[in-house]
């Protein structure tokens, strides 16, 4: 079983739609991190986040440490926010970082 | 500031020969990590430095790879001899910070390597 676990593993959206996409883990962690990867390749970090919830423009982080859950929420989804986001989670104090497989979001206009 | 330059941007190579691929920093940040990528496993982490030092190379998969950051502005990751399994996406990423991973990550625009 994988540490980091996210689901779905592809989404299909259309415009508009409010978006969740959740990632699970199995470790104890310091904080975690969500990225983006664009259809190009190119890799944004989103957010770092060790408690509670984090916004940015659209974009809305949660987490749950007694859980050990995180959600990535997209407000008014855009067909630009179409691309692969990766949850990462930091083992321990200083552990090493340890990667989901991604979801893959499409979103249509 | 360019951000974090990733050189070459694709490589394609024979099976046996080394390969180098290069890294250049944001200037100022005191953490420098490099990544692969691949359908398979995805993204997993090599190796990170601390001010050119390196931190933890346990991720490197085999001794045939290496990595060195012989100044604060550089950095190479070597593989020799290449297999065609080493084929991947490579990033190489920048960090501000003194914790090395409780901050916001730069990332380059990657390379692209193909061993056949």
């Amino acid at each position: 079983k994988n540490e980091v676990e996210q689901s779905p593993q592809n989404l299909t959206a259309q415009e508009g739609e409010f978006i969740t996409i959740n990632c699970s883990y199995s470790v104890g962690i310091s904080a975690l991190h969500w990225l983006q990867q664009h259809p190009g390749g190119g890799i944004v970090s989103l957010f770092m986040l060790s408690s509670g919830k984090k916004k940015h423009g659209r974009l809305i982080a949660t987490i749950n440490i007694q859980e050990k859950h995180s959600s990535l929420h997209i407000t008014a989804s855009h067909p630009r926010d179409s691309a692969v986001y990766i949850c990462a989670v930091i083992r321990g104090s200083q552990g090493n970082l340890i990667f989901g497989k991604g979801t893959k979001l499409s979103v249509k206009p | 500031d360019a951000g974090v330059i990733q050189s070459p941007r694709h490589e394609v190579t024979e099976m046996g020969q080394e390969v180098t691929l290069r890294c250049k920093p944001i200037s100022g940040h005191d953490y420098l990590f490099w990544y692969r990528q691949t359908m398979m496993r995805g993204l997993e982490l090599l190796i990170y430095f601390n001010n050119n030092v390196p931190i933890d190379d346990s991720g490197m998969p085999e001794d045939r790879f290496s990595a060195k950051m012989p100044n604060a502005s550089f950095s190479t990751l070597k593989i020799q001899p290449s297999e065609p399994r080493d084929s991947a996406v490579y990033f190489c990423a920048s960090s501000p910070r003194t914790s090395a991973f409780t901050d916001t990550q730069y990332f380059g625009p990657g390379t692209g390597l193909t061993v056949l």
